[in-house]
């Protein structure tokens, strides 16, 4: 089955622990992204993949690193976690190919609280 | 500056029509995006346009105006479990690029 994986599924740390969030899919999609949704904001993306070794900065990349060293794995880094990072976390992958986008999935989402 | 703009809700009649529109100004773009998201789920794709005019996908249709810097979605014989966020979303420089989304659009269904 097609999908994205995500790891915590929930999560509640306290600020400045050291965190990772997995992101895994099976597709082998070029394309990975994080996001964060806060209400009233809707999606922000914080960093997002071409392919593997190649990220670049979304809207709001500040206090998240990531790194894509494999093609299936996407991991988001909170180096320093703090309360203004509480939010629901989505990662995402798409296929190469405008008429594949159908077969683009989000993963099932990460929430976190950071106390 | 980046800005994409839609309705922060809706309300429509079951079996009726509704268009959710969205605007956009963005540095860059190259194409439009539309998700719908339930209450507690991950968003699911419904198109992506890239050229001007309107691409009909069952009882949804997505509409682009590059120039206009405007889309809608039109969603046709509303049904109960179409009640969810409609969000819309600008890929800035390829699809699989920066993209950004606005707040979304929560559209209710009523018998």
């Amino acid at each position: 089955e097609a999908q994205v994986t995500q790891n915590p599924r929930y999560l509640i740390t306290v600020t400045g622990k050291k965190l990772t969030v997995t992101c895994s899919q099976n597709m082998n999609h070029e394309y990975m992204s994080w996001y964060r949704q806060d209400p009233g904001l809707g999606l922000r993306q914080i960093y997002y993949s071409m392919n593997v070794e190649v990220t670049d900065k979304g809207d709001v990349p500040e206090g998240y690193k990531v790194s894509r060293k494999e093609k299936r794995n996407f991991p988001l880094i909170l180096e320093s976690p703090s309360p203004n990072q509480t939010s629901l976390y989505f990662c995402a992958s798409i296929p190469p190919g405008r008429s594949s986008y159908n077969e683009q999935f989000f993963g099932p989402g990460t929430r976190l609280t950071v106390l | 500056g980046q800005n994409i703009d839609q309705p922060t809700e809706m309300t429509a009649t079951e079996g009726a029509i509704v268009q959710i529109n969205c605007t956009y100004q963005t540095s860059g773009f190259n194409g439009l995006f539309w998700y719908q998201q339930h209450a507690g789920e991950a968003p699911t794709f419904l198109s992506y346009n890239v050229l001007d005019g309107l691409e009909e996908k069952g009882r949804f249709s997505s509409f682009l105006s590059r120039s206009k810097g405007y889309s809608y979605l039109l969603l046709k014989e509303l049904q109960m479990k179409d009640s969810a966020s409609y969000l819309c979303a600008a890929a800035l420089y390829s699809s699989a690029s920066k993209i950004i989304f606005g707040s979304g659009t929560r559209l209710s269904i009523r018998p």
